[in-house]
């Protein structure tokens, strides 16, 4: 079974730093890793999907890398905005691509 | 528009008194999966589906039961609620390229059973 792990539970910045977010997974025979964004009360928007044989993915501000070697993803915010506040969270399947487990997520506050 | 809808959106009920949260989806997709939330434990698998009639379980499919008659549709069943379903749950879809595409969610579905 897949295991995905988001470190730091949550973090806080001030408006214009990057923001860098982690997901750790423990299968490296990943058919995929996805992250997305949950606003509260919202359900999950997809930010960006790298398959298993892309080494990153980029749109807009946002840049999410994936190393199936060492079972990391990062995934990049570059000069973070107050709406950029909400939680984060990774997802990776292996096995079968349909089951997907998720990391808890990383709750993110960028202060103007 | 493209959407997952979810159905009802928030529901209080008793332990016992079976109950039915419907998704649909308007985008053609094959794959439909379930996941509940719960603080501390994040997003889990409930059930998914490849396609009409095909459905697997997940990691905590214990208490639940689902269906695909239909393309479109992707029901969740409860036949017998206990306070420990008590949860936020999100439907998803995504085409048969799953690998490629990306999942679309719903709302969701606040359920408390007391």
């Amino acid at each position: 079974k897949q295991e995905v792990t988001q470190i730091p539970a949550a973090l806080s910045v001030p408006e214009g730093e990057n923001l860098v977010l982690n997901c750790s997974f423990t299968d490296s025979a990943i058919y995929n890793l996805q992250w997305f964004r949950q606003d509260p009360g919202k359900g999950l928007t997809s930010l960006l999907l790298i398959q298993s044989s892309q080494r990153e993915q980029t749109s807009g501000r946002l840049n999410a890398s994936l190393d199936k070697s060492s079972g990391r993803s990062t995934l990049y915010i570059a000069a973070s905005q107050p709406g950029d506040s909400a939680t984060y969270l990774c997802a990776g399947s292996a096995g079968s691509w349909g089951k997907l487990q998720f990391g808890a997520g990383t709750q993110v506050v960028v202060t103007p | 528009e493209a959407q997952v809808t979810q159905n009802p959106r928030y529901l209080i009920t008793v332990t016992g008194k079976k109950l039915t949260v419907t998704c649909s989806q308007n985008m053609n997709h094959e794959y439909m999966s379930w996941y509940r939330q719960d603080p501390g434990l994040g997003l889990r698998q409930i059930y998914y589906s490849m396609n009409v009639e095909v459905t697997d379980k997940g990691d905590v499919p214990e208490g639940y039961k689902v269906s695909r008659k239909e393309k479109r549709n992707f029901p969740l069943i409860l036949e017998s609620p206990s306070p420990n379903q008590t949860s936020l749950y999100f439907c998803a879809s995504s085409s048969r390229t799953g690998r490629e595409q990306p999942q679309h969610f719903g709302d969701g579905t606040r359920l408390s059973i007391l």
